[in-house]
């Protein structure tokens, strides 16, 4: 079964505070992970793919415990246009058989307030 | 940027009528999806769209739904006869790969309404 699962919040925070998401997955045969960020009754829009070394964008770390079936967002020194529902998202697949398809999370809500 | 767009912006259709979403991916993508957000629920994979013709679906893609590239740019989901619970944001996707870490982009979403 292909489950993403994430804390809704929603996660209040002030200006300039770090806030962590976190998101596990069910299915140990997955391939590529990604956090995308929804604002509220738009798109999801790709805010980062997630490698299994960790990565960092700017004021964003993602991590990966593939052990664990873990997925974490670090956001850092957040600021108001932070505020929206952050997506954690799976495509599961074996390598060399991927599926089309990504499973997304419900997200977490995030609001940052001045 | 390049962008997928998706028309119209708000659908609103009688139960039991045929409903035409249109799409255009970004044009040096190959895969496209289908994908509906229920009000207040996550994002729920449809279907895939490859080489022009399906590549993967979802238990909710049944035989109400259809989807169709009728030329070089349009990719279109048709339900053919709606229920209330058709009622859900619908967004389009594409991606130029499936292979490792390419992500789909997702146009800014069709919002059917069934009355």
């Amino acid at each position: 079964r292909k489950e993403v699962e994430q804390d809704p919040g929603p996660f209040n925070v002030p200006e300039g505070a770090t806030v962590a998401f976190n998101c596990t997955y069910s299915n140990s045969a997955s391939q590529s992970f990604f956090w995308y960020r929804q604002d509220c009754r738009k798109e999801p829009k790709l805010l980062m793919s997630v490698y299994s070394s960790g990565n960092e964008d700017g004021r964003f770390t993602a991590q990966l415990n593939r052990a664990s079936q873990y997925i974490s967002l670090l956001i850092r020194d957040s600021k108001l246009s932070d505020s929206a529902t952050y997506l954690c998202v799976v495509k599961f697949g074996y390598s060399g058989a991927g599926s089309y398809q990504l499973t997304f999370g419900k997200g977490t809500k995030l609001s940052v307030i001045p | 940027e390049p962008e997928v767009t998706q028309t119209p912006s708000h659908q609103v259709t009688q139960m039991g009528q045929e409903v035409i979403l249109r799409c255009v991916p970004i044009s040096n993508h190959l895969y496209f999806y289908w994908y509906r957000q229920i009000l207040g629920q996550k994002v729920e994979f449809l279907v895939s769209f490859y080489n022009n013709e399906i590549s993967e679906k979802s238990e909710i893609f049944d035989d109400q739904f259809s989807v169709e590239r009728p030329d070089g740019s349009n990719f279109t989901l048709k339900i053919r006869s709606t229920k209330l619970e058709d009622s859900a944001m619908y967004f389009c996707a594409s991606s130029r790969d499936i292979q490792g870490n390419q992500p789909q982009h997702f146009g800014d979403g069709t919002r059917l309404s069934i009355l």
